[in-house]
């Protein structure tokens, strides 16, 4: 069964701090790992990864896949109020769905 | 980017009673639709995948009876949630899968429904 797990579960941080979510999973007939934000609505698409190494960039916001170690990280450097959202990893296999892992709870603090 | 639709946002019905969702392609003609629950304070969980023109492919847990999945359309899904009960209350989401399978599988997602049964 495919997994994927998220680490923090939560994190409160004050604005300008640095934060690096994480996201581990086991799957079958990997694709891709996807990045997405949730604030009160749908998720809203951050990255999508495929290659290892190959960091994804937007503006504050970068993420790096490790396919070896099944992992990967999407860091907030200098954080706002705005960023303040759940921060959720899926992961795409060859069946053409997404798997969730259960997301990391981010609140920045003025 | 490509939009989908879902209608209505938000509903409250009474116990017992069956509520339509719809989610719509606006920009695109969508092959593959996701539905997705989501319970407060959880991820998102699959229910089920709806092709067009084929019957949908339901999670393991999730009751086909009880949820049911039409996909007459490339741009239309909807999700009926039969003799609702006050534990389906949740937050039903869909996406939809952009292009072929070859070149792009991102998934664009509607913006959610939230549901209340009494």
């Amino acid at each position: 069964e495919d997994k994927v797990v998220q680490s923090p579960l939560s994190l409160v941080v004050h604005e300008g701090d640095t934060v690096t979510l994480n996201c581990s999973y086991e799957v079958t007939n990997f694709r891709s790992l996807l990045w997405y934000k949730q604030e009160k609505k749908a998720p809203t698409f951050l990255f999508m990864l495929t290659s290892s190494g190959i960091e994804k960039k937007s503006g504050r916001l970068s993420s790096i896949l490790d396919k070896k170690e099944l992992f990967s990280i999407l860091n907030i450097t200098a954080t706002q109020t705005g960023d303040s959202a759940i921060y959720l990893c899926a992961v795409d296999n060859a069946g053409n769905m997404l798997t969730f892992g259960g997301g990391t709870r981010l609140m920045v603090k003025p | 980017g490509a939009v989908v639709s879902q209608h209505p946002s938000w509903v409250i019905c009474k116990s017992g009673t069956s509520v339509k969702i719809e989610c719509r392609s606006l920009d695109f003609q969508a092959t593959t639709m996701f539905w997705y629950r989501q319970f407060p304070k959880q991820s998102l969980m699959l229910m089920a995948t709806s092709n067009e023109g084929s019957k949908a492919t339901y999670e393991q847990g999730v009751e086909k009876d009880k949820f049911l999945i039409n996909h007459a359309s490339l741009t239309l899904s909807t999700l009926t949630v039969t003799s609702a009960h006050p534990e389906d209350s949740s937050f039903y989401i869909c996406s939809a899968r952009v292009g072929p399978l070859a070149v792009s599988n991102e998934q664009f997602f509607g913006p959610g429904t939230r549901l209340t049964v009494l």
